[in-house]
C-alpha cells in the first residue's frame, strides 16, 4: 500500500509556461514534506520542503502547496525551463526525526523548448 | 564542496553471495548518512541511517546490515544475497537537517 502517490508518471509542458507536480498521502500523521528531483545517472537533490504547520512555502521558481484536510501536496514551477525537465519525487514523515521519509514514485516531467 | 561518492554503478552478484556496498562523502564533516532501496516502480525505502560513527538504526527488517566504520564511510553489507535483494540502492547525506540533501548516483544490484 503506497502511502505517498504521485499519480501522474509523466508531464509534459512548455517552456515558460507553469509545471504543476502533483501528490497525494494516506497517512494523516505526515507533518513535513518534500520534493525531490533527479536528472538522468545521478542522485536526487532536495529540491523544497514545507512542514504541516504552512499551506505553502516558495523559492524562487518553486512553490510548494500543501491541503492538509485533502491530503494533497503540490509543486509549482514559474516558469517552467528544460533544465528543468528531471524526475520529481514527493515525500513525507510522519516521526520527529524526520529521517524515515516516504517516497512517491515520482513524475518525469519534460519541458518542451 | 561536498560531494558524495558511492561505487558500484552496477553489480551483478549470485543468489547466497555477500555484497559490500561503499559510500563516502567529501567536504563535510559529521554528516547523517542514509541508505536508501528502491524498488522498480515505487518510492524510496529507508534501510539504514546513520547519525555518528558506529551508530546505526534499521528501519526494515531484512538479509542486509550496514556499518559506518568512519565518520563519512557508510557500508551496506549481506552475508548470502537473496533474490530479493535485487534493486537500486542509494545513498544519502545530510547535515544540519533531518531528512536527506544530496543522494549519489546509485548501484544498481541484479542478484542471478
Amino acid at each position: 500500500d503506497q502511502q505517498v502517490k504521485q499519480n501522474s508518471p509523466s508531464l509534459s509542458v512548455q517552456e515558460g509556461r507553469i509545471s504543476i507536480l502533483n501528490c497525494d498521502y494516506t497517512n494523516s500523521m505526515f507533518d513535513y514534506f518534500l520534493w525531490y528531483k533527479k536528472y538522468p545517472a545521478e542522485g536526487p537533490t532536495f529540491l523544497i520542503s514545507i512542514s504541516s504547520i504552512k499551506d505553502k512555502n516558495e523559492d524562487g521558481r518553486f512553490t510548494v502547496f500543501l491541503n492538509k484536510s485533502a491530503k494533497h501536496l503540490s509543486l509549482h514551477i514559474v516558469p517552467s525551463q528544460p533544465g528543468d525537465s528531471a524526475v520529481y519525487f514527493c515525500a513525507a514523515s510522519a516521526d520527529n526525526y524526520g529521517q524515515n521519509f516516504v517516497f512517491g514514485p515520482g513524475t518525469r516531467l519534460s519541458v518542451l523548448p | 564542496s561536498q560531494t558524495i561518492h558511492q561505487w558500484p554503478a552496477t553489480l551483478v552478484q549470485p543468489v547466497g553471495s555477500p555484497l559490500s556496498l561503499e559510500c563516502t562523502v567529501e567536504g563535510t564533516s559529521n554528516p547523517n548518512l542514509y541508505w536508501y532501496r528502491q524498488a522498480a516502480g515505487r518510492g524510496l525505502q529507508l534501510l539504514f541511517y546513520s547519525v555518528g560513527i558506529g551508530q546505526i538504526s534499521s528501519e526494515v527488517p531484512q538479509n542486509l546490515s550496514a556499518s559506518r566504520p568512519q565518520d563519512r564511510q557508510f557500508i551496506l553489507s549481506s552475508k548470502k544475497l537473496l533474490l530479493s535483494d535485487s534493486g537500486f540502492y542509494l545513498c544519502a547525506w545530510s547535515v544540519h537537517r533531518a531528512w536527506p540533501q544530496h543522494f549519489g548516483d546509485g548501484t544498481r544490484l541484479s542478484i542471478l
